[in-house]
C-alpha cells in the first residue's frame, strides 16, 4: 500500500518553465511534509518542506502547495534550470509513521 | 558532501549469500536509519536506530538485520539473498531521531546486485 502517491513519473521542461511535481495521501495523521531532491549517484537531500497550518512555502525558485482538504500538496520550479535536473521525491511524516517517500518524479529541464 | 558514509559502493553477489553494509552517521548524529530504493517500489523504510537501540522498523525481512555499535556506525546484513534484493541501499542520520519532522542526511548508497 503506497500512502504517499507521487506523479508524473518523469517531467521534461524546457529552461524557464515551471515544473510541477503532485503527490496525495490518505492518513490524516501526517503532519509533515517534506520534498526531497536526489542528483545522480547521490542520496536524497532534503529541498524544502511545509507543515499543514500554512497553505504555501516558498524558498527561492521551490514553492510547496499544500491542500489540507484534499489532502494533497505539490511541489512547484520556477524558472526551471537544467541544473536542476535530478528525481524529486515527495514525503510524509505524522503519528506514529516515519517518514514516507512518494515513488519519485525524475525531472528533465532540456537548455 | 552529507557527512554520512556508506561502504562499498557497489556489491555484486549471488544467491544464497550474505553481505553486510556499512555505515557511519554524520559526526554527532545519534539515529541511523535504512532505506531500500528499488525501481517499482521508490524508497522503502527498512529500520531506525538511536544510540544503539531499535527504534523502529519498518518493511524490513526476517532475512535483513541490522545494529547500531557503541561508536554509533550500523551495519545492515542481508542474508540468504534473493534476485529481488538487487537494489540501492540507503543509510541516513539525524540528530536525535524524533519521530517528526526532523531532517535526515542520506549517504550516496550501497548498490547491491545479486545474481
Amino acid at each position: 500500500q503506497q500512502q504517499v502517491k507521487q506523479s508524473p513519473q518523469s517531467l521534461i521542461v524546457q529552461k524557464g518553465g515551471i515544473s510541477i511535481i503532485n503527490c496525495a495521501y490518505e492518513n490524516t495523521a501526517f503532519d509533515y511534509f517534506p520534498w526531497y531532491q536526489q542528483f545522480p549517484g547521490k542520496g536524497p537531500a532534503l529541498l524544502i518542506a511545509i507543515r499543514p497550518d500554512v497553505s504555501e512555502k516558498k524558498e527561492g525558485r521551490f514553492t510547496i502547495s499544500f491542500n489540507k482538504s484534499a489532502k494533497q500538496f505539490s511541489l512547484h520550479i520556477m524558472d526551471s534550470q537544467p541544473g536542476d535536473s535530478a528525481t524529486y521525491f515527495c514525503a510524509a511524516q505524522g503519528g506514529s509513521e516515519k517518514l514516507v517517500f512518494g515513488k519519485g518524479t525524475k525531472l528533465t529541464v532540456n537548455p | 558532501d552529507s557527512g554520512v558514509t556508506q561502504t562499498p559502493k557497489h556489491l555484486i553477489t549471488a544467491t544464497g549469500q550474505r553481505v553486510t553494509l556499512r555505515c557511519s552517521p554524520r559526526s554527532g548524529d545519534l539515529s541511523v536509519y535504512w532505506y531500500q530504493q528499488s525501481l517499482d517500489q521508490g524508497l522503502q523504510f527498512l529500520i531506525q536506530y538511536y544510540n544503539g537501540e531499535e527504534r523502529a522498523k519498518g518493511n524490513i525481512l526476517e532475512r535483513f538485520s541490522a545494529q547500531q555499535f557503541p561508536d554509533l556506525h550500523s551495519e545492515l546484513n542481508l542474508s540468504s539473498l534473493e534476485l529481488g534484493d538487487s537494489a540501492l541501499y540507503f543509510c541516513a542520520s539525524s540528530p536525535l531521531g524524533r519521530a517528526w519532522g526532523e531532517k535526515l542526511f542520506f549517504g550516496s548508497g550501497t548498490q547491491l546486485s545479486v545474481l
